[in-house]
C-alpha cells in the first residue's frame, strides 16, 4: 500500500514569495491533516479535512495561509506571502477511521 | 490546557540499556496516547499507543506505562539498539470519531544509543 505522498520534498524561497505544497493521501482515507513542525519541536495541527470539508482550521493563520481539498482526495496548502518564520517542515497525514499516517513532509526554507 | 510536556529533551544510552521518556498532559479529555518515532527526513511513524483503561501496554521491546491519576505516561525501550536512535514524540488526542489524528504533540526527545 502506498503511503502519503508529498511534494516537493524541499523548497527554498525568498520572503514575500508564494509557495504551495501538495499532498496525496492514502487511498480511501477520508480524513486529511496538515501539520507544521518547527525545528526541534513536535508537529502542530494546522487544519483537518473530512472529505472536502475543513472541520478544524482554528490553528491556520488565515491571513497568509490557505488550503483546499478539492474532490476530497488531494490537498494543497499555500502560503502567500511567505515570512521568515514560516521556515519549517509541513507534514501531511491521512486516516481512515483510526490513527493517522504521516507523509515525509516538505521542508521549507524562507530566506 | 492542551499542552503535552515531554522530558528529557535528549537522552544518551548504551546499547542494551533501557531508555525512558516521560510525558505529562493537562487535558483530562484526552483518551488516546500514542508514541511516534521520527528519523531525519521522515515523517513521524506510530510506535505504540495506549488508551487510559489500561496501565501498561507492551509491544516487543517497547512498553508504555500510564498513570491516569497523575496524568503521566512514559515510554520504555528495553535492550536499546543503535537503530533506535531517533527522535521520539509523545502525543495525545481524543479518540472519538475522527479525532484520533487531532494530535497534541510533546516537544520531542532525541535518543542516541551508543554501540
Amino acid at each position: 500500500e502506498a503511503g502519503v505522498v508529498q511534494s516537493p520534498r524541499y523548497k527554498i524561497i525568498e520572503k514575500k514569495q508564494p509557495v504551495a505544497f501538495w499532498c496525496n493521501p492514502i487511498s480511501g482515507h477520508n480524513t486529511l491533516y496538515w501539520y507544521r513542525q518547527n525545528l526541534g519541536q513536535g508537529p502542530e495541527l494546522l487544519i483537518r479535512y473530512e472529505n472536502e470539508e475543513a472541520v478544524d482550521d482554528s490553528q491556520l493563520p488565515k491571513d497568509r495561509f490557505s488550503a483546499e481539498r478539492l474532490k476530497g482526495v488531494d490537498s494543497t496548502l499555500k502560503i502567500q506571502p511567505a515570512e521568515l518564520g514560516d521556515s519549517a517542515v509541513y507534514l501531511c497525514a491521512s486516516s481512515g477511521n483510526g490513527r493517522p499516517y504521516f507523509g515525509p513532509g516538505t521542508r521549507l526554507l524562507v530566506l | 490546557q492542551q499542552q503535552v510536556k515531554q522530558s528529557p529533551q535528549s537522552l544518551i544510552v548504551q546499547k542494551g540499556g533501557i531508555s525512558i521518556i516521560n510525558c505529562a498532559y493537562e487535558n483530562t479529555a484526552f483518551d488516546y496516547f500514542p508514541w511516534y518515532q521520527q528519523f531525519p527526513g521522515k515523517g513521524p511513524a506510530l510506535l505504540i499507543a495506549i488508551r487510559p483503561d489500561v496501565s501498561e501496554k507492551k509491544e516487543g521491546r517497547f512498553t508504555i506505562s500510564f498513570n491516569k491519576s497523575a496524568k503521566q505516561f512514559s515510554l520504555h525501550i528495553m535492550d536499546s539498539q543503535p537503530g533506535d536512535s531517533a527522535t521520539y514524540f509523545c502525543a495525545a488526542s481524543t479518540a472519538g470519531g475522527t479525532s484520533y489524528g487531532k494530535l497534541t504533540f510533546g516537544q520531542g526527545t532525541i535518543l542516541t544509543v551508543h554501540p
